[in-house]
């Protein structure tokens, strides 16, 4: 069975500092991995992905992702963050199925930014 | 702007009435999902469709009924709902092959009276 935990249900910042947010997994085969963000009463939007082609994984908004094996780890980060960047952030492991994929997601981690 | 389309985006019903949600999607996705979310929650996955087949349902009441009209149409019909089944409906759709992300709408806000 595939989990994942993210440390920390609220994170706050201050406008342009390093945003940190923790995701470890947990996966009896090489994992899919995915950082989703939701802002208030819309959609999850796809942030970016680890697909095992590269352990440095770039994406939307100046978010990136590191996946370290060793660690069982796919930490976000974003090396200033912007007052826009206040939202609810989901990690995700993806259970690949014939036909469809079913996502495990973490109970989510909400960012606060302030002035 | 997402390419999954849902309406409506805001619905209110009492527990006797009938509705239906709506989604859709032009990316040539093959795979659909329903997911049920409360809030400060995680998505909860509902109903997989996959070619137009149910192939996942998480032990979902019947008063939530899926269809799949076809490859880019994804129903939910509601019916005799509890005011706990308020919540947001989201749906996704993602490719048969590939990595397994799935691409959401923007969900319709569900409320039960």
């Amino acid at each position: 069975a595939q989990s994942v935990t993210q440390l920390g249900s609220h994170v706050s910042v201050s406008e342009g500092a390093l945003v940190l947010l923790r995701c470890n997994y947990s996966s009896s085969v090489p994992p899919y991995l995915f950082w989703y963000v939701q802002y208030p009463n819309q959609g999850l939007q796809l942030l970016l992905k680890y697909t095992s082609a590269a352990t440095l994984v770039k994406g939307i908004n100046g978010f990136e992702a590191e996946f370290k094996k060793s660690e069982t780890s796919f930490h976000l980060t974003k090396p200033s963050a912007h007052m826009s960047d206040a939202a609810e952030y989901f990690c995700a492991v993806s259970a690949r199925r014939t036909g469809y994929s079913t996502l495990t997601f973490g109970k989510g981690t909400m960012l606060l930014v302030s002035p | 702007d997402t390419e999954v389309t849902q309406t409506p985006k805001h619905l209110v019903m009492g527990m006797t009435n009938k509705k239906s949600l709506k989604c859709e999607q032009h990316m040539g996705h093959r795979a659909m999902y329903w997911y049920k979310q409360k809030a400060k929650k995680p998505p909860e996955l509902m109903f997989v469709y996959s070619y137009e087949k149910l192939s996942i349902n998480e032990s979902v009441p019947s008063r939530f009924s899926p269809e799949c009209p076809n490859s880019s149409l994804l129903n939910l019909h509601l019916h005799a709902l509890q005011p706990e089944d308020s919540a947001l409906y989201l749906c996704a759709s993602s490719q048969i092959d590939g990595a397994g992300e799935l691409f959401f709408g923007e969900g319709s806000r569900l409320t039960v009276l």
